[in-house]
């Protein structure tokens, strides 16, 4: 089955760039979404469509894409940025519901 | 503003069944698909349903399929999964989410979650 590929944890200081990877074999082939979840609420959306961002969210949140890896990038990460990190796509199947969560991305803020 | 408010969630033992809810305001529900996006405790976000918007098409994961079967109401604005034959591995959060896109296509996304609701599968 299709799988995205996460690093587990990320650390930043305050003020620093943090960038969280996903990679996948269809990711040339389909959008990459972000979801932003801090403990005990549910998963916001911060990045849609590779790199767009929803009305409401910072500008310091950016999203990229290169090949099989996309990129979710938070600039001058704030204390309030510390959450679980998932990137979300399709395989290459055209199926609606193949819907493919990354494993997620702890974000620390030191 | 877009709410889904789930409810349903509960204590449940093996080999039980058990309904959850979603109740939807602020949009026009009738128009969007929705989804059932489930996260064990610890554990990563995993992919349950979706249904389309006039409710004549469902698709499951592999995981659930045969077993939990989704729903609308569009006069009551309200989204249901009946979860059968529960396991242990069902125990989760289960999330309501609209679809991002509007329909269940390939590549869709979620653009608004609720807030969640436990289902605990023991004996």
């Amino acid at each position: 089955s299709y799988e995205l590929t996460q690093p587990p944890s990320v650390s930043v200081s305050p003020g620093q760039t943090a960038r969280i990877t996903c990679s996948g074999d269809a990711l040339p082939k389909q959008y990459a979404y972000w979801y932003q979840q801090k403990p005990g609420q549910a998963p916001v959306l911060v990045i849609y469509k590779d790199s767009e961002r929803p009305s409401g969210i910072p500008e310091r949140f950016s999203g990229s894409s290169s090949g099989t890896t996309v990129t979710l990038t938070i600039s001058g990460v704030q204390a309030e940025d510390e959450a679980d990190y998932y990137c979300q796509s399709a395989d290459s199947s055209g199926t609606p519901h193949h819907v493919v969560f990354g494993g997620g991305t702890k974000l620390t803020v030191l | 503003e877009v709410q889904l408010v789930e409810s349903g969630g509960g204590l449940v033992q093996p080999g039980g069944s058990l309904r959850l809810s979603c109740a939807a305001s602020g949009f026009t529900f009738s128009s969007y698909a929705m989804h059932w996006v489930r996260q064990a405790p610890g554990k990563g976000l995993e992919y349950v349903s979706a249904i389309s918007s006039n409710g004549g098409s469902t698709y499951y994961a592999n995981s659930v399929k045969g077993r939990f079967t989704i729903s609308r109401d569009n006069s009551k604005n309200t989204l249901y999964l009946q979860m059968g034959s529960l396991r242990a591995e069902d125990m989760a959060v289960y999330y309501c989410a609209r679809d991002g896109l509007g329909i269940a296509a390939a590549g869709t996304y979620f653009d608004y979650w609720g807030q969640g609701t436990l289902v605990t599968v023991s004996s």
